[in-house]
């Protein structure tokens, strides 16, 4: 069975300083890997995806990841948070074609002026 | 672009009251899905539709029934709502099962 394990349920930074929300996954195969954001009393917006290209994955706002396969992690990165990245962050795996999605329990970021 | 619509947007029911809430996407997807999310789990899978005329249990089925009206639409029915349904619950759509999917800014539902 895939999961995936979100390492911080909270996370607090100050703005202008870099962020990082961990995530770890198993799986015995290659997973394709996604960032989700949630904006408060909002669904669920996507950031990034990984599908075995490029191990560095850029997306929007500035959000990165870096999927390293020896650690089984896909930790988001970003070098300089914004009070607008205030949200609720989600980890999601999935194995292979026609496997569903699964989501980590998030990670709740706070952004401190 | 409207993309994943959900009706209605907040609902208060009582026990053993029945409902329906809406789901339509416009961006022509096969796959379907129904999440709810509580404080401190996640989103959880109830039912999905990998593809038009198929529906499948998801992690957390029970005290739900799903209808996939067509290609557009897919509904999630609550027979007898019961306090433990209280949650937010979301819809999503992708191409194809293990694609990003695509959500609806969810639907809030209290039952007393």
């Amino acid at each position: 069975a895939q999961s995936v394990t979100q390492l911080d349920s909270h996370v607090s930074v100050s703005e202008g300083t870099p962020v990082l929300l961990r995530c770890n996954y198993s799986s015995s195969y290659s997973p394709s890997l996604f960032w989700y954001v949630q904006h408060p009393n909002k669904g669920l917006q996507l950031l990034l995806k990984y599908t075995s290209a490029a191990t560095l994955v850029k997306g929007i706002n500035g959000f990165e990841a870096e999927f390293k396969k020896s650690e089984t992690s896909f930790h988001l990165t970003k070098p300089s948070a914004h009070m607008s990245d205030a949200a609720e962050y989600f980890c999601v795996v999935s194995l292979n074609a026609g496997n569903m999605l699964t989501f980590g329990g998030g990670t709740r970021l706070m952004v401190k002026p | 672009n409207a993309g994943v619509t959900q009706t209605p947007k907040f609902q208060v029911l009582k026990t053993g009251q029945s409902m329906t809430l809406q789901c339509a996407q416009d961006m022509n997807h096969n796959s379907m899905y129904w999440y709810r999310q509580d404080p401190g789990m996640g989103l959880r899978l109830i039912y999905y539709s990998a593809s038009e005329g198929t529906t499948d249990k998801g992690e957390v089925p029970n005290g739900y029934n799903v209808s996939r009206l067509n290609k557009r639409e897919f509904s999630l029915r609550l027979e007898s709502a019961a306090p433990s349904q209280t949650s937010v619950y979301f819809c999503a759509s992708s191409v194809v099962p293990n694609q990003p999917q695509h959500f609806g800014d969810g639907t809030r539902l209290s039952i007393l």
